[in-house]
């Protein structure tokens, strides 16, 4: 059964990156055609999808954190990584990985699909 | 960006009530709407997806409908433990976004 794990530190300077990091277990990163993805929930402003990563190592982003997000996979210690920089108190949330049960992205659209898998959810608070 | 409005915010229901849950798109998804529940302290658990086609272990008290922009989930016999929020989300037609979410209360 898949799981998965986010760690990280609970709480972060604003200006500073936020780095979390997604362990897989029951599964593989690296497995053709599998995806992967951070989604953040906050008081203020919900459920916020962050970004999906296809095992290739390409990265979509929500437009609106695109400038300051970077997800990326390690393979070979099968897991996953989301980079947040220059945080504010606006990103203070919980922080969810996420498997994405499906994905697609031709020319113009994407297809994102549903999120089937969840990890427990971390609280990063961003301090002054 | 496709906006999910859902309506109502919050609800007060009784056990073995039915209740029905809306989810309004801005521009037509289609079918690609998918149900979620959370519970407080837990993450969002998956319910439906594509609308309407339940997700493998959750309960058939739990069905979905719609297309294009209205959605709805509905809840058949209520019980103890389906007292939580639920959200809907995109899959197609921009960015995935998530309803505001509906808060399933005891009456």
């Amino acid at each position: 059964q898949l799981q998965l794990q986010e760690s990280g530190p609970g709480l972060v300077k604003a200006s500073e990156t936020l780095s979390l990091t997604c362990t897989v277990s029951g599964g593989s990163v690296g497995t053709t055609r599998s995806f992967w993805g951070w989604i953040r929930q906050s008081p203020g402003k919900g459920l916020e999808w962050i970004g999906t990563i296809y095992y290739t190592g390409s990265a979509y982003y929500n437009p609106s954190l695109k400038s300051r997000v970077t997800i990326s996979l390690d393979k070979s210690r099968n897991l996953f990584s989301l980079d947040l920089k220059s945080v504010t108190a606006a990103d203070t949330a919980v922080y969810y990985c996420v498997r994405p049960a499906e994905f697609g992205c031709g020319e113009t659209m994407c297809y994102w699909g549903w999120f089937d898998t969840w990890g427990q959810g971390t609280l990063v608070s961003v301090s002054s | 960006d496709i906006q999910l409005t859902q309506s109502p915010s919050s609800l007060s229901a009784s056990v073995g009530d039915t209740v029905t849950i809306t989810c309004r798109a801005s521009g037509s998804v289609s079918k690609y709407l998918n149900w979620y529940q959370q519970t407080p302290g837990r993450a969002p658990n998956l319910l439906i997806y594509l609308a309407s086609t339940l997700q493998s272990g959750v309960p058939s008290r739990f069905s979905g409908t719609g297309s294009g922009t209205d959605f709805t989930l509905t809840i058949h016999s209520l019980r103890p433990e389906d007292f939580a929020t639920y959200f809907c989300q995109n899959s197609f037609g921009g960015p995935p976004t998530f309803g505001g979410g509906t808060k399933v209360e005891i009456k």
